[in-house]
């Protein structure tokens, strides 16, 4: 069965510091490896995508993430933490046979100021 | 453009009320799906339609949750005779559906179902 592991529930990052959420992934075949924003009371926020190609891969708001075949991880990063990046933050993997997303359980992002 | 909208934005219903929960996708959009989010839970899948037909509802709990897209476009997830369980955020997401697996789905911003 195909899945997705978050395994902090909560990160905690001062403003300007780098930020890292991680997550790893089970999957048969190629990996198809989403990262989602939820902000509260509101749905969920896309943020990139992994697919094939180039390990990093850059997305909204200057997030990015690195694919790591050999460790079967999928890291979001930001180089510099905002305030307004706190949020819940989850990561999805495309099942292989349906076109469904399986999410992983969430993590938690607090920028202090 | 316009995102996927959702209607009602909350619903309280005492148990064993029928409710009926819409989707509006991105105009143009052919698959349709909705997850059932849970209180500190990431979304799990309910069900997925390809235009008018629903492809997968392997994902839906029991044989009072119901979906329809009876014109490709607007959806509704109807449940009937709710239990406090149903208590849930439920997400709707479109997509283009003519790129597989890699499409992205956009999400709308959930209707929160209190089953009181």
């Amino acid at each position: 069965a195909q899945s997705v592991a978050q395994p902090e529930d909560q990160v905690n990052v001062a403003e300007g510091n780098p930020l890292t959420v991680k997550c790893t992934y089970s999957v048969s075949g190629n990996p198809y490896l989403f990262w989602y924003v939820q902000y509260p009371n509101r749905g969920l926020q896309f943020l990139l995508k992994y697919i094939t190609g180039d390990n990093l891969v850059k997305g909204s708001y200057g997030f990015e993430a690195e694919f790591n075949k050999s460790q079967t991880s999928f890291h979001l990063k930001k180089p510099s933490a905002l305030v307004s990046d706190s949020a819940l933050y989850f990561c999805a993997v495309r099942d292989r046979y349906t076109d469904k997303l399986i999410f992983g359980t969430g993590t938690r992002l607090q920028v202090f100021p | 453009g316009a995102g996927v909208s959702q209607s009602p934005r909350y619903k309280v219903a005492k148990r064993g009320q029928d409710v009926a929960l819409r989707c509006d996708p991105i105009s143009g959009h052919v698959s349709l799906f909705w997850y059932q989010q849970a209180l500190g839970q990431g979304p799990e899948f309910l069900t997925y339609f390809q235009n008018e037909a629903q492809l997968d509802k392997s994902g839906l709990p029991s044989d009072r949750f119901f979906a329809e897209r009876p014109e490709g476009s607007v959806s509704t997830l109807k449940i009937q005779r709710t239990q406090q369980e149903d208590s849930a955020v439920y997400l709707c997401a479109s997509s283009w559906g003519l790129a597989g697996p890699t499409d992205t789905q956009y999400f709308g911003p959930g209707t929160r179902l209190t089953v009181l």
